[in-house]
């Protein structure tokens, strides 16, 4: 069965400690594994793609790794407007118009 | 661009009414997606269109209809409401498969 499993649930950090967030996966053959950012009452907004295993790609302050089994989602001196929700979402392993959402990790940085 | 709007923001309904929530999206996507989203579960996906007049079922379909009469617009109706549909909805669009989706700010529904 696919899934995606996301850790921390929430993640407490002084603005500039750096730490990672983690998702990890169970579709064979992945197409694909995407982060998204979402603020407090909005919608997910995307963030990065990745493909293929030793990927990385990075956006101010974040960067995301990919593995075969798992992603990492780096933030480096983290600042407090960074403070959202981050998913992760691979696309089923039978069905690319498919979905599969981790449930998140809150991530909160304090000045 | 608006990008994906959503309608109505919030809604009370109580067991057994019937509503429709509303999405719309202007950038020709192909691809259109109706999410529910509950604490600690994340967003679970209910319906999704790859274009006009095509639609299929998602994880959790049922007490949920969809129809795509056009690009633009992928309404989801809910029949006769239920406690259990309490949540947090979202419409989502793309160009096609594998790529980002663009979400709408949501619509909040609590059924009593």
């Amino acid at each position: 069965e696919d899934q995606v499993t996301q850790s921390p649930e929430a993640l407490r950090l002084q603005e500039g400690e750096s730490s990672s967030l983690n998702c990890s996966y169970t579709v064979s053959g992945l197409r694909g594994l995407f982060w998204y950012r979402q603020d407090p009452g909005k919608g997910p907004e995307f963030l990065f793609t990745l493909y293929s295993a030793g990927e990385e790609k990075e956006k101010e302050r974040l960067k995301a790794t990919l593995t075969k089994k798992e992603s990492f989602l780096h933030i480096t001196a983290p600042k407090p407007e960074d403070s959202a929700t981050y998913l992760c979402a691979v696309p089923a392993q039978y069905n690319f118009n498919k979905f599969y959402f981790g449930s998140g990790t809150k991530l909160n940085v304090k000045p | 661009n608006a990008g994906v709007t959503q309608t109505p923001k919030f809604q009370v309904l109580k067991t057994g009414q019937s509503m429709t929530l509303q999405c719309a999206q202007d950038m020709n996507h192909e691809y259109m997606s109706w999410y529910r989203q509950d604490p600690g579960m994340g967003l679970r996906l209910i319906h999704y269109s790859v274009g006009a007049g095509i639609t299929d079922q998602g994880e959790v379909p049922n007490g949920y209809n969809v129809s795509r009469s056009t690009t633009e617009d992928f309404p989801l109706r809910l029949l006769s409401a239920a406690p259990s549909q309490t949540s947090v909805y979202f419409c989502a669009s793309s160009l096609g498969l594998n790529n980002e989706q663009f979400f709408g700010p949501g619509t909040r529904l609590t059924v009593l």
